[in-house]
């Protein structure tokens, strides 16, 4: 199946820096690739999408500014924490969908990348 | 608006018992809809989802359009059920997944 790809898979920073996270889709091409954040115990919500080649749409409420998001291949998206604060510190998680497998809708996961600010 | 709703954030069941998790969903359309389990440890991955009508480890989940609902059942719990299950859903316009809040299974032996 569809194999997604995260790095780092955990990192830890000092407050204000940036912290670059890439997804990368290893076995097809990913036209859409999907940010998510989980806090502890609880569900995935949708930060943005990312389409190859033009600008991400973000949620209601996601600062783009903070979470710069690039689409540059078919295979790699980066989400770029920026001036990183505590408040950031959570589990990113990306997938990217493969309109060729499994149908149109179905997206697969990377394995998330923990976060942590101090 | 489109919104999933998982009511058991925790279910317990010992090793064969039958189980259900339940599902409510919102959308104004004709939604997608997925079950996605999370093994400790593991990433999420793809249960089932309800256009394909199959049954994978013995799960099976049927969407009722009238009680908008997509419950996710199983005849014979198993210890290796144990894991973080989200229902998910997807309207016709595409990719953009909604997830309910998860209901975390325990099966005791």
């Amino acid at each position: 199946g569809a194999v997604v790809s995260q790095h780092p898979s955990r990192v830890i920073c000092k407050s204000g820096t940036s912290v670059k996270i890439e997804c990368r889709s290893l076995d097809f091409q990913a036209t859409t690739m999907f940010w998510y954040r989980q806090f502890p115990k609880q569900s995935l919500m949708l930060m943005a999408t990312s389409n190859e080649g033009s600008k991400a749409t973000y949620e209601q409420g996601v600062e783009k500014d903070k979470f710069l998001i690039n689409h540059a291949s078919l295979t790699l998206s980066t989400l770029t924490v920026t001036s990183a604060h505590p408040e950031d510190s959570s589990f990113y998680i990306c997938s990217a969908r493969d309109p060729g497998t499994g149908g149109i809708n179905e997206q697969f996961f990377g394995p998330g990348t923990r976060l942590t600010v101090l | 608006a489109q919104r999933v709703t998982q009511p058991e954030k925790l279910l317990s069941v010992f090793k064969g018992a039958p189980v259900e998790l339940k599902c409510n969903y919102s959308y104004s359309g004709s939604p997608e809809l997925f079950w996605y389990v999370q093994y400790s440890r593991q990433r999420l991955q793809l249960l089932l989802r309800h256009i394909s009508r199959e049954s994978i480890k013995g799960f099976t989940a049927d969407l009722n359009k009238g009680e908008t609902s997509f419950h996710l059942k199983k005849p014979f719990a198993q210890e290796e059920d144990s894991a973080m299950y989200y229902c998910a859903l997807t309207g016709t316009s595409g990719s953009r997944l909604t997830f309910g809040e998860g209901t975390q299974l325990t099966v005791n032996p």
